[in-house]
């Protein structure tokens, strides 16, 4: 099946700075990697994804990359805020299939 | 936009009982339940997947005698924690596959469970 690493398990920025996160995945099938936000206590929310015809994604400050040789995909957040604290996780699937391998996680804190 | 109502928000039962957790696709149908377990500061772990009209498959090491999963129409399943125990207490959240091919999932809300 589908393995899915994710690193760092936390990360603390300065306010304005940027934030990446990494992950990598194992089943070439995937061709879907969603990112999602979770505060604590909530629901995960869709934040940006990417399909694996594509490099690149950008949504505002959020953008995310696919090297689908490399079998890796990153989270960019730039001009980070204290809102962005929060945790995300990766995911990968293919786009078709049901069910989605998630990351383990990242903490990520944006210090004021 | 798909909406998934999850209920109840949070709940604290006794060891032995056994606790319901809905989940209700509110405008559209859901064919395909997918329900999460969470445990503090960890990850979301897929416990078993759901479709209208037939049986959960479960994820290994999931029994399924413990988590009863009934999807027995396209805007309701439900998950059903057995004889609770304390190591059953965990956030419980569903998730909903929106139409063909799909950009993500919706979530439900997620269910925090205690079990005492």
């Amino acid at each position: 099946g589908e393995n899915v690493e994710q690193h760092p398990s936390t990360l603390s920025v300065q306010e304005g700075d940027s934030a990446v996160i990494k992950c990598t995945y194992s089943d070439s099938a995937s061709n879907y990697f969603p990112w999602y936000k979770q505060e604590l206590g909530k629901r995960p929310q869709l934040i940006i994804d990417i399909r694996s015809n594509v490099g690149e994604k950008k949504d505002q400050r959020i953008a995310v990359t696919l090297n689908k040789t490399a079998k890796h995909f990153s989270l960019h957040i730039t001009e980070t805020q204290p809102e962005d604290s929060a945790v995300y996780f990766c995911a990968a699937r293919g786009w078709d299939a049901g069910k989605s391998t998630f990351g383990d996680g990242t903490t990520l804190t944006v210090k004021p | 936009g798909a909406v998934v109502s999850q209920h109840p928000s949070w709940v604290i039962c006794k060891s032995g009982t056994s606790v319901k957790i809905e989940c209700r696709s509110l405008d559209f149908q859901a064919t395909t339940m997918f329900w999460y377990r969470q445990f503090p500061k960890q990850s979301l772990m897929l416990m078993a997947t759901s479709n209208e009209g037939s049986k959960a498959t479960y994820e290994q090491g999931v029994e399924k005698d413990k988590f009863l999963i009934n999807h027995a129409s396209l805007t309701l399943s439900t998950l059903t924690v057995t004889s609770a125990h304390p190591e059953d207490s965990s956030f419980y959240i569903c998730s909903a596959r929106v139409g063909q091919g799909g950009y993500g999932y919706t979530f439900g809300s997620g269910t925090r469970l205690t079990v005492v």
